[in-house]
C-alpha cells in the first residue's frame, strides 16, 4: 500500500509568488489534515478536510491561505503572495475516519521563500 | 485538549530501555494519551495510545499512572534508529480532528 504522498518535496518561491502543495492520501482515506512546522518548532494544525468539504480550518491564517480536497484528485494547500515567514515544512496526514487514533503523515513539502 | 509537559531532551545508550516521561495533570476523563515520534525531517509516526490501562505493541509500551496525571513511554531496547523527537499528546478520542504537537522530547540514542 502506498503511503501518503506529497509533492513537491521541496519548493522554492520568490516573495509574492504563489505556492501550491499537493497531498494524495492513503488509499481508502477520505480525511485529510494539513500541518505546518516552522524551524525548531512542533507541528501546528492548519485545516481538516473531507472530500469536497472543509470541516475545521481553525488553524489557517485568515489571508492568503486556502485548501481544497476535490472529489477527484489530491488535496491542495494554496498560499498566495508568499512571504519569508511562510518558509516551513508543510505536512499532510490522512485517516480513514474522523477522530481516528492514527493519522498517517506524508514526508512533507519544504517551502523556501526567497 | 489538555496540555502536556515533557523534558526537552534525553540520552539513552543503545540496547538499553528508553523511558520518556510526560505530565498531563489536567487531563480529562475522556481524553486519551497518544505518542507520536518524528525522525529528523520526516513526517510524524504514530507509536501508541491509551486511556487508563497500560498498553504494549510491537514498538513500545505505555504506562499510565492510576490518577492518569502522567505517563511513560518505554522503548524496551533502543536502537540508533529510535533517535527522534517524541511527542506526548492528549486528545478526546473519536471526536478530535487534530493533534496538538508541542515541542516534545528529543531522544538521542548513543552507540
Amino acid at each position: 500500500n502506498a503511503g501518503v504522498m506529497q509533492n513537491p518535496r521541496h519548493l522554492v518561491r520568490r516573495r509574492g509568488q504563489e505556492a501550491r502543495l499537493r497531498c494524495s492520501p492513503m488509499k481508502g482515506h477520505s480525511h485529510v489534515y494539513w500541518y505546518r512546522q516552522l524551524p525548531e518548532e512542533g507541528l501546528k494544525f492548519m485545516v481538516y478536510l473531507q472530500k469536497e468539504n472543509i470541516i475545521d480550518e481553525s488553524g489557517m491564517p485568515k489571508e492568503r491561505f486556502s485548501a481544497e480536497f476535490p472529489k477527484e484528485g489530491p488535496s491542495i494547500l494554496r498560499i498566495q503572495q508568499v512571504v519569508r515567514g511562510d518558509s516551513a515544512a508543510y505536512f499532510c496526514a490522512s485517516s480513514p475516519r474522523q477522530g481516528a487514533y492514527e493519522q498517517y503523515f506524508g514526508p512533507g513539502t519544504r517551502l523556501t521563500v526567497t | 485538549d489538555a496540555k502536556t509537559t515533557q523534558p526537552p531532551s534525553m540520552d539513552c545508550a543503545e540496547g538499553r530501555a528508553a523511558n520518556l516521561p510526560c505530565n498531563h495533570s489536567t487531563i480529562s476523563g475522556n481524553e486519551y494519551v497518544y505518542w507520536y515520534r518524528q525522525i529528523h525531517s520526516q513526517g510524524p509516526q504514530y507509536i501508541i495510545h491509551g486511556l487508563k490501562n497500560n498498553e504494549t505493541n510491537e514498538m513500545a509500551s505505555l504506562i499510565i499512572t492510576e490518577d492518569r496525571k502522567s505517563s511513560t513511554l518505554i522503548l524496551p531496547h533502543a536502537t540508533l534508529r529510535d533517535t527522534a523527537v517524541y511527542y506526548c499528546i492528549v486528545r478526546v478520542a473519536d471526536t478530535g480532528n487534530q493533534f496538538y504537537f508541542g515541542t516534545g522530547t528529543s531522544l538521542t540514542v548513543i552507540p
